[in-house]
């Protein structure tokens, strides 16, 4: 069985901090996907990222980055100089590699950045 | 590219009435997933569609649950005999098909409450 954790419920950060979101998931699946998704308070999952199993490579994207650790079942993502407009609930989500659709995902982190 | 469409955005219900959601995926995208959130919790997978077959069904679709997608186009969720444990959002979403297994596009959901 496939499982995310996400430990962090609610974060407060104040504007242009930085502040990294913790993902951890467990499989037995030697190849799968990983994702990040936003939902903001408008309620739509937004996409923000996909990695599969072979590429450990960190990520950057403007004020986002990734920072995935196959040794440790990691998938961090932090944002650099944060702003009101990141405020939402992120979801770190695992899926099948076959089927990337069919996701597992974390009880997501509540980021709210104060201005 | 006019995203997923779902409807109605909201619906209040008694116990025991049968409701059912609609969902109009991008044109084009061939998948089709169902997703349930409940609240401080991340989306669960309940079923999902390529073209108008229907692929697989998760343990937590049980049998008051029934969900189509005639002529591979939009698709339907219904719940008879509605039960307070409903209570939820329902989430649609769709993808392309491909080898990358692309990521999914999610619908503002159909927000359930059961009294």
């Amino acid at each position: 069985a496939q499982k995310v954790t996400q430990a962090q419920t609610e974060i407060s950060v104040v504007e242009k901090e930085d502040v990294t979101l913790d993902c951890v998931y467990e499989t037995r699946d030697t190849t799968y996907y990983l994702f990040w998704y936003k939902q903001p308070p408008s309620g739509e999952l937004v996409f923000l990222i996909r990695r599969n199993s072979f590429d450990e490579q960190n990520e950057i994207s403007g004020r986002y980055s990734w920072n995935f650790q196959k040794s440790t079942s990691s998938f961090n993502f932090t944002i650099t100089a944060s702003q009101v407009v990141d405020s939402a609930v992120y979801f770190c989500a695992l899926s099948e590699y076959t089927n990337a659709g069919k996701s597992t995902f974390g009880d997501g982190t509540t980021l709210t950045v104060k201005p | 590219d006019t995203g997923v469409s779902q409807n109605p955005r909201h619906k209040i219900t008694k116990r025991g009435q049968n409701v059912t959601f609609r969902c109009d995926p991008i044109s084009e995208h061939n998948r089709l997933y169902w997703y349930r959130q409940t609240l401080g919790q991340g989306p669960e997978f309940l079923t999902y569609f390529q073209n108008e077959a229907q692929l697989e069904k998760s343990r937590l679709l049980s049998d008051r649950f029934s969900a189509e997608r005639p002529k591979g186009s939009f698709s339907t969720l219904e719940i008879q005999r509605t039960e307070q444990g409903d209570s939820a959002m329902y989430l649609c979403a769709s993808s392309l098909p491909g080898q990358d297994n692309p990521p999914l596009h999610f619908g503002n959901g159909t927000r359930l409450t059961v009294t």
